[in-house]
C-alpha cells in the first residue's frame, strides 16, 4: 500500500464547477498535511496547509479527518487558471519525512 | 528571505557516466533537505532526506546516493547512470513552522 494515495485523474470540469479531491494516508503518526499545486514542467508550490479544524482560503477548502486518515480539498467556482496537478503531502517521522501523493490532474474548460 | 538554488536546470548524460546535482539553501539554518524524482506524468518519489549534516535517510534502493557536507548543501550523486535514472529531480527544504520550498528542478536525460 502506498503511504499517500490520491484520487486518480484527470478531472475535466467546466468553469464554475465545484470539484473535490481526496487523499488517504497510511501512517497514523503523520503530523502535518498540505496541498501543493504543480503546473506543467514546474516545481510544486504550496496551495494550503491542512489543519485539524479544517481551513478555507477563498475558493479553496481543506479538511482533515485523523480518525479515517483522510484529507480533502474542495475548489469552488473553478477558474481556467486552476488547471494544474494537485498533490497531497504528508509529513511524519518526527518531522523529517515528507511524502507526496501521485497527484491529481485538473483541467478546467471554458 | 530564504532561497533555494538547484543546478543545472537541464542535463543530458550518457549511460555509465557519473552524476552530481547540487542544491544550496540560503537564509535558514538546519533545514530538513530533500531530493525527489518525478518521472513524466507521475508523482514525486522521495529519494533521500536529511535532518542534519551527515544524516541521510534513503527511501528507495537505487543507483543514487546523497550527501550533506554542509548545513545548507545537499548533493545527489551517481557513479554510473542508467537509462532509468532519467527524470525531473527536485530539491526541497523545510524548517518549522513553514512549508517545504522547492528548487526549480533539474531535467536529466540519460542517453
Amino acid at each position: 500500500r502506498k503511504e499517500v494515495e490520491q484520487d486518480p485523474g484527470p478531472f475535466n470540469v467546466p468553469e464554475g464547477a465545484t470539484v473535490a479531491f481526496n487523499c488517504t494516508y497510511s501512517n497514523s503518526a503523520s503530523q502535518s498535511f498540505f496541498w501543493y499545486r504543480q503546473d506543467c514542467r514546474k516545481e510544486p508550490k504550496l496551495l494550503m496547509s491542512v489543519y485539524s479544524s479544517g481551513n478555507e482560503d477563498g475558493r479553496f477548502t481543506a479538511q482533515l479527518n485523523r480518525a479515517s486518515q483522510y484529507i480533502s480539498l474542495l475548489i469552488r467556482d473553478s477558474k481556467l487558471s486552476d488547471s494544474a496537478t494537485y498533490l497531497c503531502v504528508v509529513l511524519y517521522n518526527q518531522g523529517g519525512k515528507l511524502i507526496f501523493g501521485q497527484g491529481t490532474e485538473l483541467s478546467v474548460k471554458p | 528571505s530564504q532561497t533555494i538554488h538547484q543546478w543545472p536546470a537541464t542535463l543530458v548524460q550518457p549511460v555509465g557516466s557519473p552524476l552530481s546535482l547540487e542544491c544550496t539553501v540560503e537564509g535558514t539554518s538546519n533545514p530538513n533537505l530533500y531530493w525527489y524524482r518525478q518521472a513524466a506524468g507521475r508523482g514525486l518519489q522521495l529519494l533521500f532526506y536529511s535532518v542534519g549534516i551527515g544524516q541521510i535517510s534513503s527511501e528507495v534502493p537505487q543507483n543514487l546516493s546523497a550527501s550533506r557536507p554542509q548545513d545548507r548543501q545537499f548533493i545527489l550523486s551517481s557513479k554510473k547512470l542508467l537509462l532509468s535514472d532519467s527524470g525531473f529531480y527536485l530539491c526541497a527544504w523545510k524548517a518549522q513552522p513553514v512549508e517545504a520550498f522547492f528548487g526549480q528542478g533539474t531535467r536529466l536525460t540519460v542517453v
